[in-house]
């Protein structure tokens, strides 16, 4: 039972580049969301899914796509790479959204240095 | 909007208790968290405390709530070289509230 995994767990990326982070879990969580964790800034949240085929955005979602095609997947995408997007990417998941009571699971992050 | 705010930085020595302080803002708050963040590692669950319920007590962790401040506390005791990590509060509105609402966590230093 491996929980929420995400790849790759170090990347950098020249300015313009896009690339796409990958989420999986294996748990059959609906609920999977994208945070970034600055400095100082505790974390934001990008984009969000209550479900396979349901995304909306979160706090912070300019310059990020998601797509949610499986219960399984959750990928992030970069579209044009700027430095302010260096940061440490978490996914999240958990059973349901109107469950909060568990919380949720947490990946172990992706490092994004964009040059 | 919600709001949710940590101090930033705790120092104790091994031994001793460690109480780490929260406060937010949203009234309709109906679950309330924290969680542990390791050096190089994602965010792991400690405990969590229902809206309804005052205190809540698992083996080293007391979690204080005081709904009438909108204050919450995570009491450590005899905390270990090992419980240095950074601690986040975050709260839920409960169902149909889609995000957690993150303070910007304190990071808790033992000294040996």
């Amino acid at each position: 039972n491996a929980g929420v995994t995400q790849t790759p767990k170090f990347q950098v990326l020249k300015t313009g580049q896009s690339m796409t982070l990958q989420c999986a879990q294996d748990m059959n969580h609906e609920y999977m969301s994208w945070y970034r964790q600055d400095p100082g800034m505790g974390l934001r949240l990008i984009h969000y899914s209550v479900g396979a085929g349901i995304t909306d955005q979160g706090e912070v979602p300019n310059g990020y796509n998601v797509s949610r095609s499986t219960t399984e997947d959750f990928p992030l995408r970069l579209l044009s790479a700027a430095p302010s997007q260096t940061s440490v990417y978490f996914c999240a998941s958990s059973v349901s959204a109107d469950l909060p009571r568990y919380g949720y699971t947490f990946g172990s992050g992706t490092r994004l240095t964009v040059v | 909007g919600e709001d949710v705010e940590q101090s930033l930085f705790l120092s104790v020595r091994e031994g001793d208790s460690s109480v780490i302080n929260c406060t937010y803002t949203d009234s309709s708050s109906t679950y309330l968290y924290w969680y542990k963040q390791e050096p190089g590692a994602g965010l792991q669950l400690l405990t969590y405390i229902f809206s309804n319920m005052d205190m809540k007590q698992d083996q080293r962790l007391t979690v204080l709530l005081n709904k009438k401040d909108k204050h919450l506390s995570l009491r450590i005791a005899d905390t270990q070289t090992g419980d240095s990590a950074i601690y986040f509060c975050a709260e839920s509105s409960g169902a149909g509230s889609y995000q957690l609402t993150f303070g910007k966590g304190t990071k808790l230093s033992v000294i040996p």
